[in-house]
C-alpha cells in the first residue's frame, strides 16, 4: 500500500463549486504540504502543517483552504473554483531528521475546473 | 530571493547513452539539495539528496549528482540511460529554519529517450 494516499486521483468540476482533495498518509509524519504543479512552472507550495494544531500558508494560498483532522489525514479545499485553478496538485509528507527533512509525495490529483 | 534554475526545458537522448541535467540555486546559506523524478502519471520520487560532506551524492536508479558551491549547481548524472529513466526531473532547494520548512522547485528537465 502507498505511504500517502490522494483522493481522488481525477475530478472535473464547475467554476463555483466547492471542491475538496484530501490526502492520507501512513508513515507517522508530522508535516504534510500542499502544492500544485503547472506546466511549465513546477511545483508551488499552497499550505503546509508542522502537527495538528500548525498550520501555515505557503506562496499561492489564495482562493484555497486546509483542514489538518488528524496527524495522517490533511485536506486541501477550494470554497469557489476557478478554471486557473485547474493544475495537478500533490500532497507530501516528512518527518524532519535535525535541521533538514525530506519530503515525500503522494500520486496527485488531477483537477480540471471548466 | 531563493531560486531554482534548470535551463533545459525539454533533453533528448540516445538509450545507453550518458546524461547530464542542469540545476543552478540562488541561496545565501548552505544550500540543502534534492532531485526529484515524475514519471507519468505519477508523483514525484526522491532520486537523491544533498545536506552536507562528500559534494558527490549517490542516488536510486543509478543516478548520482554532484554539488558545486563555486558555480551554485547541482547536476544530475547518470553514465547509461535506459528507456524507463523518460520522465521530468525537478531540482529543489531547501529552506530550513524557525517555522519554516519549504522546498524552492525548479521548473523542472523533461526527458525523453530514444531507442
Amino acid at each position: 500500500d502507498a505511504d500517502v494516499t490522494q483522493t481522488p486521483r481525477n475530478r472535473i468540476t464547475k467554476t463555483g463549486k466547492r471542491i475538496m482533495l484530501e490526502c492520507s498518509q501512513t508513515k507517522g509524519h508530522d508535516r504534510m504540504y500542499w502544492y500544485r504543479q503547472d506546466p511549465g512552472l513546477g511545483l508551488r507550495l499552497i499550505y503546509y502543517s508542522f502537527d495538528v494544531k500548525d498550520i501555515n500558508k505557503g506562496e499561492i494560498s489564495d482562493g484555497y483552504s486546509v483542514s489538518r483532522q488528524a496527524q495522517a489525514k490533511f485536506s486541501l479545499s477550494l470554497e469557489s473554483a476557478i478554471p486557473n485553478q485547474t493544475a495537478l496538485y500533490f500532497c507530501a509528507t516528512s518527518d524532519p531528521a535535525g535541521v533538514t527533512d525530506t519530503q515525500y509525495f503522494g500520486p496527485g490529483t488531477r483537477l480540471t475546473v471548466l | 530571493a531563493q531560486s531554482v534554475t534548470q535551463p533545459d526545458i525539454h533533453i533528448t537522448v540516445s538509450e545507453g547513452a550518458s546524461l547530464e541535467l542542469r540545476c543552478n540555486y540562488s541561496y545565501g546559506a548552505t544550500p540543502y539539495l534534492f532531485w526529484y523524478v515524475q514519471s507519468p502519471g505519477q508523483g514525484l520520487q526522491l532520486l537523491l539528496k544533498y545536506f552536507s560532506g562528500d559534494t558527490l551524492v549517490q542516488g536510486i536508479k543509478g543516478f548520482e549528482a554532484e554539488f558545486k558551491r563555486s558555480q551554485s549547481s547541482f547536476n544530475l548524472r547518470k553514465p547509461s540511460v535506459h528507456w524507463s529513466d523518460a520522465a521530468e526531473y525537478f531540482c529543489a532547494v531547501g529552506l530550513y529554519g524557525g517555522a519554516t520548512n519549504k522546498l524552492i522547485f525548479g521548473t523542472g528537465t523533461l526527458l525523453a529517450v530514444q531507442p
